[in-house]
């Protein structure tokens, strides 16, 4: 079955600190994954997903198939890094989740 | 350009009623896509409608249902409430729909709660 895993429900670093968040997944095929993101009091919205290769906000993600990882990445968190980031990946129309990691950048 | 609006904010329900939410989709998008997010997990996907009709289906029975109109908005109807449906409902909408993957846009959800 496919199913995305983020292991950590928290994760506090302190400013300039590098940040990574796990996401791991589950899928028979070539997944597309994403990374969401909800800031306090905003609504969800997409941060990157992987088959752009963009850089969002600072953050990267790579996709390892061999380790079936999707992790995020910033070298130098920054206060208004602080939110709940959300790992996806997309099966036909329909977007599986993990729970959710909530960043903490303490100052 | 207007994002997605999602009515009510706040609901509370008592156990066997029926509740009804609706969205209106982002200007220019044509599907419609319904997610369930119990306290401290991550959204589930409930249905997706394009161009009116239901266009996939998560693992939610049929007292889950909805609709959407002509001019892309859309309901979820949820039939005989259960305390389990206590969740915050989340709709997000996007450009065309199929198996291709259009980011969706989200909107501030619906809290309801069933007592």
């Amino acid at each position: 079955a496919q199913r995305v895993t983020q292991p950590e429900k928290l994760l506090s670093v302190f400013k300039g600190a590098p940040v990574e968040l796990k996401c791991n997944y589950s899928y028979s095929g070539s997944p597309e994954l994403f990374w969401y993101v909800q800031y306090s009091r905003q609504r969800l919205q997409l941060l990157l997903r992987h088959i752009s290769r963009e850089s969002i906000k600072g953050f990267t993600a790579d996709l390892n198939k061999g380790e079936t990882s999707f992790h995020l990445k910033k070298p130098f968190a920054q206060e208004e890094d602080s939110a709940m980031y959300y790992c996806a990946l997309i099966k036909s129309y329909q977007l599986i989740w993990g729970a959710g990691t909530k960043l903490i950048i303490k100052p | 350009e207007t994002g997605v609006t999602q009515s009510p904010t706040h609901l509370i329900k008592t156990r066997g009623q029926q509740v009804t939410l609706r969205c209106s989709s982002q200007s220019g998008h044509n599907t419609v896509s319904w997610y369930q997010q119990a306290l401290g997990q991550g959204p589930q996907f409930i249905f997706q409608y394009y161009r009116e009709e239901e266009n996939g289906r998560g693992n939610f029975p049929p007292r889950f249902s909805g609709l959407q109109f002509p001019n892309y908005s859309s309901e979820l109807n949820v039939n005989a409430l259960e305390l389990d449906d206590s969740a915050l409902y989340l709709c997000a909408s996007s450009l065309s729909g199929g198996s291709s993957y259009n980011e969706q846009f989200f909107g501030p959800g619906t809290r309801l709660t069933v007592l």
